[in-house]
């Protein structure tokens, strides 16, 4: 069975410019959640995706936004890029909806994005 | 809301040593608790799950976590560690109900031969 997939794996932006990110998760599962991992930070909460509608959403100014699909892949996107985005962005799936209940999330290898 | 503290921030250990990778969380309601795994330049793995019923929590590659309510803790524990089990290592922990996870800043701990 094929894990979370996520692509591109690495990318260079320039400050000012857009980014999209894709996930696939693993086959059968309808949620998707996503997270930025910094060095300073550590892993903060962007949103959680089920059923095509935003259920959950962390502190993230606007510029973060995402989508899912009828097919449960997900994409983020970040506008108008500033330094402090570059990170890793990985994006996680579970079986339901609920990180809170206790669903176990399976985590993609990342989106390394370096902003200059 | 809840946070989670992971008292170290590097582990370093000899190889077939014990090793405990301590976690404190903070919260007024139940939880939920996660112990992951990140290897260098991959995405993190679940070690482990406290949900309900027993407090010590066998996980994979012979980690085992222990639940105690009344400290707030869910510490991380390996009776023998290998080279292999160098990582990084995330606590963390989810309120009961329609809350994400809350990550600490992660262990990194370093098994010396």
């Amino acid at each position: 069975k094929a894990g979370v997939t996520q692509t591109p794996r690495y990318l260079i932006k320039t400050r000012g410019q857009q980014v999209t990110l894709s996930c696939s998760p693993i086959s059968g599962h309808r949620s998707v959640s996503w997270y930025q991992q910094t060095p300073g930070q550590g892993l903060q909460f962007l949103f959680e995706y089920f059923s095509e509608t935003q259920r959950n959403k962390g502190n993230f100014p606007g510029r973060f936004s995402g989508r899912q699909f009828s097919n449960s892949r997900s994409e983020m996107n970040v506008s108008t890029l500033e330094l402090g985005d570059s990170a890793l962005y990985l994006c996680a799936s579970s079986l339901e909806f609920g990180q809170g209940l206790g669903n176990t999330i399976y985590f993609g290898e990342g989106s390394w994005l370096t902003v200059v | 809301a809840q946070s989670v503290t992971q008292l170290d921030s590097q582990v370093p250990v000899f190889e077939e040593a014990p090793v405990e990778l301590r976690c404190n969380y903070s919260s007024s309601v139940s939880v939920y608790l996660f112990w992951y795994v990140q290897y260098p330049n991959q995405g993190l793995q679940l070690l482990l799950k406290y949900l309900s019923g027993s407090t010590l929590v066998k996980g994979i590659n012979g980690f085992e976590a222990e639940f105690n309510k009344s400290q707030t803790s869910f510490h991380l524990r390996k009776p023998s560690v290998h080279i292999s089990d160098t990582a990084e290592y995330f606590c963390a922990v989810s309120e009961v109900g329609n809350t994400p996870l809350v990550f600490g800043k992660g262990t990194r701990l370093s098994v010396i031969a």
